[in-house]
């Protein structure tokens, strides 16, 4: 199976600041994708942006892109002029682009954001 | 409105007494999981069904079953709680065609097993 990991459990930012999120995966495929899903207090589960692995362009949603580094098996998330309603877990995501069945998820870095 | 709805959202149980969560959606999609999440160890899968009457485990099957009788749902069964299924349940839906990376997850389960 594969693995992700998110090595930082918590992380804090000042309110108009940037902060960026770290993951890392093992595959042995080269088709996949890459997720980020955001985890506020109501506890829904919000995709924030996805990676296709064929795709060389970093993908961009407004205040949140991403740093790809296929060869580092490296995806962080950078979030650009925090919000006070960017706090919430984030989680890192990967499902294979073959068998496309199973999703793997990190175990989530939890966001602060201070005013 | 794309929907997954889940029931009950809360419930509290006691070791061995059987129980069913339930998850619906309007999507008409073909893939349906289910997830629990626990602090420190993020989601895992537990069953996911591509279509009707096709499931496959995930990678925490222990302890749990599942049923797709119907396109719009897939209910979650667990035949005989024990505290270590206490958790937050997630099921989530996709579609089984392109663009398909799209889940949509419904609302969570707290579950409690005293």
């Amino acid at each position: 199976a594969q693995t992700v990991t998110q090595s930082q459990p918590e992380m804090s930012v000042q309110e108009a600041e940037t902060v960026t999120l770290s993951c890392t995966y093992d595959t042995s495929e080269s088709d996949y994708y890459l997720f980020w899903y955001k985890q506020p207090p109501s506890r829904q589960m919000i995709l924030v942006i996805r990676q296709e692995a064929y795709k060389q362009q970093n993908a961009t949603e407004n205040r949140f892109s991403v740093n790809f580094q296929k060869a580092a098996k490296s995806f962080s998330l950078k979030i650009s002029d925090s919000q006070l309603g960017d706090a919430a877990m984030y989680f890192c995501a990967y499902r294979s682009g073959n068998t496309g069945n199973q999703f793997y998820f990190g175990t989530g870095t939890s966001l602060t954001v201070i005013p | 409105e794309a929907q997954v709805t889940q029931n009950p959202r809360y419930l509290i149980t006691v070791t061995g007494k059987k129980l069913t969560v339930t998850c619906s959606q309007n999507m008409n999609h073909e893939y349906m999981s289910w997830y629990r999440q626990d602090p420190g160890l993020g989601l895992r899968q537990i069953y996911y069904s591509m279509n009707v009457e096709v499931t496959d485990k995930g990678d925490v099957p222990e302890g749990y079953k599942v049923s797709r009788k119907e396109k719009r749902n897939f209910p979650l069964i667990l035949e005989s709680p024990s505290p270590n299924q206490t958790s937050l349940y997630f099921c989530a839906v996709r579609r089984d065609s392109m663009p398909d990376y799209e889940q949509y997850f419904g609302p969570g389960t707290r579950l409690t097993v005293t």
